[in-house]
This record gives C-alpha cells, sequence and structure tokens, in this order.
C-alpha cells in the first residue's frame, strides 16, 4: 500500500516552454502533498506543501508564479515549471500523507522527475 | 527540528565490514525519525522509522537505527554491509509546523562498500 507515481520519470524541453509533471497516489487519498527538489549530490528541498482543494504553501525563496501546484483531487497534484530555464533542470519529487491510515506525520515518496532544459 | 545533520557526507567501508551513518538533529519538541535510501536516479525509499515505543528499530534488509533522545540523535548501523548497499542515505524528521507535518532533511550520507 501507499504507493506513489509520478509522470513522465523524464522530460527534456527547450528553454522557454512549460512541463507539467503529475503526481498520483494510487492506493489511497492525498490530502496533502509535497513537491521537492533536489540539486546534483544534494539533498532535498521542500518547495511547497500542496492541500486539496486550496492553495499550495510555498516555501521561502520558492516563485509561486514558476512552479505552479493545482491540486484538484485527492489523489493528484501536478507541479507546471512555466516558462523553463536551464537553471531549472533538476530532480523533482513529489510525496503525500495517507491520512486514512492515521499516519499524518509520515510522507510516501514518488520516484521522482528529471528534468532537464536545453 | 530546527536542522537535522548527517557529519559524515561520504563513507566508504569495505564488504562485510560493520557501518554507521550518523544522525543528529536539535528539537525542542517530540519528533518522528526516519531513514530513507536513495539509489542514483531514483525516488527515496524508506529503510526504517521511529514513531513511538521501542527506541530499537529494525529494517528487514538488516539495518537497525536507534532514537536516542538525550543525545538527540537517530544513527544508522548494519552489522555487514554488501555492496549493494551502496547508495546515498537521508535521515529525517518529521515535525509539526502550524498544524502541518514537514520533513526535514539532512544532507545525505553516501555509503561506497568496497569488494
Amino acid at each position: 500500500g501507499a504507493v506513489v507515481s509520478q509522470h513522465p520519470s523524464r522530460v527534456i524541453c527547450k528553454s522557454g516552454t512549460s512541463v507539467k509533471i503529475e503526481c498520483r497516489s494510487l492506493d489511497f487519498q492525498a490530502t496533502t502533498m509535497f513537491w521537492y527538489r533536489q540539486f546534483p549530490k544534494k539533498s532535498l528541498m521542500l518547495m511547497a506543501t500542496s492541500n486539496e482543494g486550496s492553495k499550495a504553501t510555498y516555501e521561502q525563496g520558492v516563485e509561486k508564479d514558476k512552479f505552479l501546484i493545482n491540486h484538484a483531487s485527492l489523489t493528484l497534484s501536478t507541479l507546471t515549471v512555466t516558462s523553463a530555464h536551464p537553471e531549472d533542470s533538476s530532480f523533482y519529487i513529489c510525496s503525500a500523507r495517507d491520512w486514512g491510515a492515521g499516519s499524518y506525520n509520515e510522507q510516501f515518496f514518488g520516484p521522482g522527475t528529471r528534468l532537464t532544459v536545453l | 527540528a530546527q536542522s537535522v545533520t548527517q557529519l559524515d557526507s561520504q563513507v566508504p567501508v569495505f564488504e562485510e565490514a560493520p557501518v554507521e551513518l550518523r544522525c543528529n538533529y536539535s528539537s525542542s519538541v517530540s519528533v518522528y525519525l526516519f531513514w530513507y535510501v536513495q539509489y542514483p536516479n531514483q525516488g527515496l525509499q524508506l529503510l526504517l522509522k521511529y514513531l513511538s515505543g521501542s527506541t530499537l528499530v529494525e529494517s528487514i534488509n538488516g539495518f537497525e537505527a536507534e532514537f536516542n533522545k538525550s543525545q538527540t540523535s537517530f544513527h544508522l548501523r548494519k552489522p555487514s554491509v554488501h555492496i549493494s548497499d551502496t547508495a546515498e542515505y537521508f535521515c529525517a524528521v518529521s515535525e509539526s509546523f502550524s498544524g502541518t507535518y514537514k520533513y526535514i532533511f539532512g544532507t545525505g550520507t553516501r555509503l561506497k562498500v568496497l569488494a
């Protein structure tokens, strides 16, 4: 149980285009999802917390207009990198919390999406 | 937790030798502790966790970690490592921020098992 998927696993795009990454909880309802960014050989940096049906809460220093997050259903959150530039190239990982299991303090992670902007 | 510290960025160890990966955190409230493993170009896999109860927790592949509240530590140990244990290991603390539990990650320790 508690499986989280991400799509696509890898994406290459041209500078100036927008890219959408999907995060799905496959076997549970996730009222809260998190988006992280990981630079090469670095730790995970929390970008934003996404609650179903409401606006995402962004961490300090993260541009909300650059990284659009939508959490329209209990099983799907999307991250859209708008007008992507090479410096946005990174590994993006989502996670979700399974409220149904009462594990309010544990997150389940997706496999990540490698974004490369040319 | 205000911070999670993994002092060792890299740990080389020979196969079948024991290993300890250190994790310390700073917090004045109750926290929940996790160790995750990450293989190249993959997401995070939960290794083990401490939520409550016994302070010694074990994983199915031979790793164990002990929660030490007085020393604010959650070190990861394995008595005999395998080549396949080569990976990046992250310690994380889950703590409430204005009612939402968020993770704070350590900087990671790269375990390299040598033949």
